[in-house]
């Protein structure tokens, strides 16, 4: 079946350093890409997708590229505040009902 | 910006317990989910719907029945709830998003259930 890897449990950044999350794929289809954040106390809430390879998505500073030869969607930002502690969750859709997740990343920023 | 919200924020309950978890969204979203979240395993399928009376299973059902009552209401049923139930469930609501169906999901702020 379909699935989501996010090889990091935590990544522990000091405020304006560079971040990168790793997220890679595998599925059936040509799913759409989508990373989501969690804030403590809150549910997920969406942060951007793409759809089609070489496509960019981007919100808040972050980015992501889709890249179907490597099947991955790493997320990026130049300079993290402490404001972006968090969790942040990578997930995949091929067009049906059901998404997957990722078992997310824990972003802990320190000022 | 649409709207899920999810009742009671807490619970608690024993083993055998009858339990049932509320969801309302006010988008006309056509899709509704219920997931689980548990250290480690991030956001685990439990049911989902793309409608009023449709139901389709996850990916972790056992011990779980929902019903879809209208577009708006979905709700989880814990018939026999049992410690391994104790989770923090979110519901969550997508439309459409055009003919390859990429819509993002919205979420509701959760429900903290523990089954002593």
């Amino acid at each position: 079946g379909d699935s989501v890897t996010q090889t990091e449990g935590q990544v522990a950044l000091s405020e304006e350093d560079f971040l990168t999350i790793h997220c890679n794929y595998s599925a059936s289809g040509y799913p759409a890409l989508f990373w989501y954040v969690q804030y403590p106390g809150e549910g997920p809430q969406f942060l951007f997708r793409a759809s089609r390879d070489k496509e960019k998505g981007s919100s808040r500073g972050f980015e992501a590229t889709y890249d179907k030869g490597t099947t991955s969607f790493h997320l990026r930002k130049a300079s993290v505040q402490e404001s972006d502690s968090a969790v942040y969750y990578c997930a995949l859709r091929t067009g049906g009902y059901k998404v997957v997740f990722g078992s997310g990343t824990r972003l802990l920023v320190s000022p | 910006e649409a709207a899920v919200t999810q009742s009671p924020r807490n619970k608690v309950t024993v083993t055998g317990g009858n339990v049932t978890l509320s969801c309302r969204q006010t988008n006309s979203h056509n899709y509704m989910y219920w997931y689980r979240q548990d250290t480690g395993h991030g956001l685990r399928l439990i049911h989902y719907s793309y409608g009023a009376g449709n139901l389709q299973i996850g990916d972790v059902p056992d011990g779980y029945k929902a019903t879809r009552t209208t577009q708006e209401d979905f709700f989880l049923l814990l018939e026999l709830a049992s410690p391994s139930q104790t989770s923090l469930y979110f519901c969550a609501s997508s439309g459409t998003g055009g003919p390859y169906n990429y819509a993002e999901q919205f979420f509701g702020p959760g429900t903290r259930l523990t089954v002593l």
